[in-house]
């Protein structure tokens, strides 16, 4: 049983749609982190979010902890084939910050 | 290095055979983890070294694992007695500090076929 459920668990879209990826726990996390990881490649650092409620904007991307840190989303705005790939979302619970966590990923496919 | 390195990159094993998977870290890093991924999951926590210190190794599936890091680099993954489920990529990871925001830095991971 995976510790954060992503959904969902595959995403088609076409170019210049919007898409919103989401991350969701019983957990209380004490930060989370949102990858991307393209085919033989391991995943690459996208955002870090600390605090409740908290709104990151990186380009097209917007990423969002919620308020009880228990989820999180990621949004983008005006997808593009660059965009396509894995996402995962991962966290640290405040009693294993050694150790993060993964969800299982949302593979996103932009067409053009 | 400017990367994680990770060696081999594909390794196929025969049933029963013992397998090594090697990683470089960054210079300097302090902290490295190990990952199991399986087709279309995300990665498994394996275990964790902070230099040479084993802090956490309640991931690894069997005592078929062992994970060191003698000199707090350079860090060897070894499976023994490999088994068909053992099939998956096995990431490393390395990140400058053991802090909660900080981020790791993926190796490719080496992809390993247990037949």
């Amino acid at each position: 049983t995976q510790l954060l459920e992503q959904s969902p668990q595959f995403l088609s879209i076409q170019e210049g749609e919007n898409l919103t990826v989401y991350c969701n726990s019983s957990s209380v996390f004490s930060s989370l982190q949102w990858y991307r990881q393209e085919p033989g490649e391991g995943p690459v650092l996208l955002v870090t979010v600390v605090t409740g409620g908290e709104v990151k904007k990186l380009k097209r991307l917007t990423f969002q902890f919620g308020d009880a840190r228990k989820d999180s989303s990621l949004h983008i705005t005006a997808a593009q084939p660059g965009d396509t790939g894995l996402y995962l979302c991962a966290g640290r619970t405040t009693d294993s910050w050694g150790k993060l966590q993964f969800g299982a990923g949302t593979q996103v496919v932009v067409t053009p | 290095g400017a990367g994680v390195s990770q060696s081999p990159r594909y390794k196929v094993a025969k049933r029963g055979q013992d397998v090594a998977l090697r990683c470089d870290p960054i210079s300097g890093h302090v902290s490295l983890f190990w990952y199991q991924q399986a087709l279309g999951q995300g990665p498994e926590f394996l275990t964790y070294f902070q230099n040479e210190a084993q802090l956490d190794k309640s991931g690894l599936p069997s005592d078929r694992f062992f994970a060191e890091r003698p000199e707090g680099s350079v860090s060897t993954l070894k499976i023994q007695r490999t088994q068909q489920e053992d099939s998956a990529v096995y990431l490393c990871a390395s990140s400058l500090v053991g802090g909660q925001t900080y981020g790791y830095t993926f190796g490719s991971g080496t992809r390993l076929t247990v037949v």
